[in-house]
């Protein structure tokens, strides 16, 4: 069974420019939450989807926003981007508790991960 | 606000020695997982902690969880170099759906 797919892997980007990050869930995942790894702030929740609607939000400004496709598939964008939005962007997948086969605790597998610069 | 408190943050160790790292949360929660991230790259799921009294093992890492102290511990028997990695834990809250709370993260590194 295929992974978390998250594209592109690596971003260059330049203050003011907005970014667009994409995230494959593995197949049966309805869920997908994103997250941004900073070496200041750690790992911090930036917001979860679910069957195409945004289930829960992290303390982010608006320029931070997502969305989910019906195929579960998720992108989230970034825009005028700062300095500070330098970081490596994670989603995770998970399927609904009692839905999973494996589980019933819907456990969260990780992407590979996005690296996104902002010069 | 749910807060995850690791300790410690860094820890050097020689191969063969033990040693524990400490995960402390403030609200009740009813799942804990650990995490190991290799440096760029990204989070490999090693435990789920479900109930009071849980313990999970895999190969010379043994998880526990005390629910009633908020606290989970991650126990290194006899590290090797392959364990150097930076462990995390993550909490999900009882009313958070699926959202992680993060510790930290310990950097560990197992000398020869």
């Amino acid at each position: 069974k295929a992974g978390v797919t998250q594209t592109p892997r690596y971003l260059i980007k330049t203050r003011g420019q907005q970014v667009t990050l994409s995230c494959s869930p593995i197949s049966g995942h309805r869920s997908v939450s994103w997250y941004q790894q900073t070496p200041g702030q750690g790992l911090q929740f930036l917001f979860e989807y679910f069957s195409e609607t945004q289930r829960n939000k992290g303390n982010f400004p608006g320029r931070f926003s997502g969305r989910q496709f019906s195929n579960s598939r998720s992108e989230m964008n970034v825009s005028t981007l700062e300095l500070g939005d330098s970081a490596l962007y994670l989603c995770a997948s998970s399927s609904p508790r009692g839905l999973a086969r494996r589980s019933s605790y819907n456990e969260q597998f990780f992407g590979p991960g996005t690296r996104l610069t902002v010069l | 606000e749910l807060k995850v408190e690791q300790n410690p943050l860094f820890l050097s160790m020689q191969e063969g020695k033990n040693y524990t790292i400490y995960c402390n949360y403030s609200t009740t929660s009813d799942r804990l997982y650990w995490y190991r991230q290799d440096p760029g790259k990204s989070l490999e799921s090693l435990f789920v902690l479900l109930s009071n009294g849980a313990v999970k093992q895999e190969g010379r890492l043994m998880a526990s969880l005390d629910t009633k102290a908020r606290l989970s511990t991650l126990h290194i028997t006899a590290a090797v170099h392959d364990l150097s990695a930076t462990y995390f834990c993550a909490v999900v809250g009882e009313t958070s759906g699926s959202r992680l709370t993060f510790g930290e993260g310990t950097q560990l590194t197992v000398n020869p």
